[in-house]
């Protein structure tokens, strides 16, 4: 297993558009998590799901944030109206329950927002 | 929430020189991980420690817990090259995802 798996590493696009960022766990676990990490700062959670079910989503940032895991496997995260301030670097990571296990990140997406 | 504060946020040192880097919270913690994030990377955990004055050593790195499970400390011995990137700080939070500090960027000059 090569560990955690984000498409694309780097995406441009025009306030207003959709984007969609693709994860692909490590595949035993059954934990994701998405985090969002600005120039300057640490990483800040966003969402995440045990399988399936996303457990925590009262901190994504607005309403056009959403995220999916469908099958329990891979997640996507899609922002809908990008704008400016949306430009940060998306990172996902997952583990195995229970929450004391090692978190693995992946390489992350860096969106920039024009 | 529970906020962390590292310091210093910024270190640039010679190769070779000795370094220690914070990280301070208001509030006791049960756990406190540290990790190390290069450009255009992902954080990965270097160490987790869990009891008050734990020292955990990892090669040329030594991770102390504060007695009072407010605080730690990360502490370089003859820093490398090899050993620039930003030292996160990170402990877990209520929603089961980690809380960050804002790290501090380690610059190690040939």
């Amino acid at each position: 297993d090569t560990g955690v798996s984000q498409n694309p590493r780097h995406k441009i696009t025009k306030r207003g558009q959709n984007v969609t960022f693709r994860c692909d766990p490590i595949s035993e676990h059954n934990r994701l998590y998405w985090y969002r990490q600005t120039l300057g700062q640490g990483p800040e959670f966003l969402t995440y799901f045990q399988n399936e079910a996303q457990l925590e989503k009262s901190r994504l940032l607005s309403d056009r944030f959403s995220a999916e895991r469908p099958k329990g496997s891979f997640s996507t995260l899609e922002i809908q109206r990008t704008e400016q301030g949306d430009s940060a670097m998306y990172l996902c990571a997952s583990r195995s329950s229970p929450t004391n296990e090692k978190l693995f990140f992946g390489s992350g997406t860096q969106l920039s927002v024009l | 929430t529970q906020l962390l504060e590292q310091s210093p946020q910024f270190l640039s040192i010679q190769e070779g020189e000795n370094l220690t880097v914070y990280c301070n919270s208001s509030s006791v913690f049960s756990s406190l991980q540290w990790y190390r994030q290069e450009p255009g990377e992902g954080p990965v955990l270097l160490v987790t420690v869990v009891t008050g004055g734990e020292v955990k050593k990892l090669k040329r790195l030594t991770f102390q817990f504060g007695d009072a499970r407010k605080d730690s400390s990360l502490h370089i011995t003859a820093a490398q090259p090899g050993d620039t990137g930003l030292y996160l700080c990170a402990l877990e939070g209520g929603a089961d995802g980690l809380t960050f500090g804002k790290g501090t960027h380690l610059i190690i000059q040939p």
